[in-house]
């Protein structure tokens, strides 16, 4: 299994400022996955984060908007850049436990951008 | 790209009654098919992969491969099945494709 945490668990911000999510990991995993849950909508991948190399981003994501560090593998960040009430959602973190198929996810960070 | 379609966004049953939650997807090969849990204030959880073909807390899911479907079943529901399930599918990078979930209400 992972357990994952990630900081901060909410934060209410203003528009055109920026927040960066953490999200750590209590094992060594290669790959994460970042993923955004608007409100009422399912989870859509961001991008996958592997350490030592730049982020895969998904279509309609920008690593100008959505930058992803990855400095080892227990923890990696995501910050939401120039912020806009679209970007309100609950971001969320995801690693493959060890050994297994199952993704294990993070509680989640609510974002409300007024 | 490898699409899911889950076509209801509110499923409400009786204790006791059957449940089947439904999940259709795209993909030209073989899939790898998942369907995901979360209950009030937990957090998203995996139920079951096709590939197991385990039962887990009495719900299945068979992979028919005809209609493209992953469909999800208990014949006994119970109060505690109430949650958001989400049907999903690998994207052959080892990330998911979510489909839009359906929220379970079991009512006593």
């Amino acid at each position: 299994s992972a357990v994952i945490s990630q900081k901060p668990s909410r934060d209410i911000c203003q528009r055109g400022t920026s927040l960066t999510i953490q999200c750590q990991v209590d094992s060594q995993v290669t790959m994460m996955f970042w993923y955004r849950q608007q409100p009422g909508q399912s989870l859509t991948l961001i991008a996958t984060a592997n350490q030592g190399s730049e982020a895969t981003y998904e279509s309609g994501f920008v690593i100008d908007k959505f930058p992803i560090s990855r400095p080892n593998l227990t923890f990696s960040t995501l910050t939401v850049s120039n912020m806009s009430p679209e970007d309100s959602s609950i971001y969320l973190c995801s690693v493959f436990g060890t050994g297994t198929y199952e993704q294990y996810f993070g509680p989640g960070t609510r974002l409300t951008v007024t | 790209a490898q699409r899911v379609t889950q076509p209801e966004k509110l499923l409400s049953v009786f204790k006791g009654a059957p449940v089947e939650l439904k999940c259709n997807y795209s993909y030209s090969g073989s899939p790898e098919l998942f369907w995901y849990v979360q209950y009030s204030r937990q957090r998203l959880q995996l139920l079951l992969r096709h590939i197991s073909r385990e039962s887990i807390k009495g719900f299945t899911a068979d992979l028919n491969k005809g209609e493209t479907s992953f469909h999800l079943k208990k014949p006994f529901a119970q109060e505690e099945d109430s949650a958001m399930y989400y049907c999903a599918t690998d994207t052959g990078r080892r990330a998911l494709t979510f489909g839009s979930g359906t929220r379970l209400q079991v009512q006593p």
